[in-house]
């Protein structure tokens, strides 16, 4: 069955550290893999996506089909980056269509 | 430009009301779905509908139904509202493709008291 697994709940760094959230997933297909981010009081956003290989606000993510690992890395962390992230994974649902399944999340705080 | 839209912020319901979260999407898209937030427990999938009418159960059904007359709404039931299913309730649209993601909603933070 497919599962993503976001090992830590809390992170905390100080800014201009490097942040690394950490993401792995189990999946027999080819997998298709999301960042999606939660400020506060904000809705739910895609971060970036896999397929794009793109970065966005200077966060990046890298396939690692051998590790089964998708982590969202930034080399200098700014308190702006303080949010809730979420992984995800696009798997069958159903015909030719696709739904995401998510990891439980990590908070990401950045200190000043 | 607000893409999908939840029709309330906040709710405060009572034990056994049968309670109607709506979502509109304006982009056509085919699927919709339905995730309550919890914390420390993620996103888990309520239900999802991939056309017009017709609905699949996800991960949490149970204590709860959805309804998909028209393409761009997707309603959520709690048919006798219940106050383990206080949580937030988020709404999403997809194209349905694998690499197409979603796009959510705002939240509907449901109380039931």
């Amino acid at each position: 069955a497919q599962r993503v697994t976001q090992p830590e709940k809390l992170l905390s760094v100080f800014k201009g550290a490097p942040v690394e959230l950490k993401c792995n997933y189990s999946y027999s297909g080819s997998p298709e893999l999301f960042w999606y981010v939660q400020y506060s009081r904000q809705r739910l956003q895609l971060l970036l996506r896999h397929i794009s290989r793109e970065s966005i606000k200077g966060f990046t993510a890298d396939l690692n089909k051998g590790e089964t690992s998708f982590h969202l890395k930034k080399p200098f962390a700014q308190e702006e980056d303080s949010a809730m992230y979420y992984c995800a994974l696009s798997v069958m649902g159903g015909g030719s269509n696709y739904k995401l399944t998510f990891g439980k999340g990590t908070l990401l705080t950045v200190n000043p | 430009d607000v893409k999908v839209t939840q029709s309330s912020r906040y709710l405060v319901k009572r034990t056994g009301e049968k309670v109607f979260l709506e979502c509109v999407q304006d982009m056509d898209h085919e699927n919709m779905f339905w995730y309550r937030q919890d914390p420390g427990l993620g996103l888990r999938l309520i239900y999802f509908s991939y056309d017009v009418k017709m609905k699949e159960k996800g991960d949490i059904p149970e204590g709860y139904s959805v309804s998909r007359e028209k393409k761009e709404r997707f309603s959520l039931i709690l048919e006798s509202a219940s106050t383990n299913q206080t949580s937030m309730y988020l709404c999403a649209s997809s194209p349905g493709t694998m690499f197409s993601g979603y796009t959510f909603g705002s939240g509907t933070r449901l109380t039931v008291v």
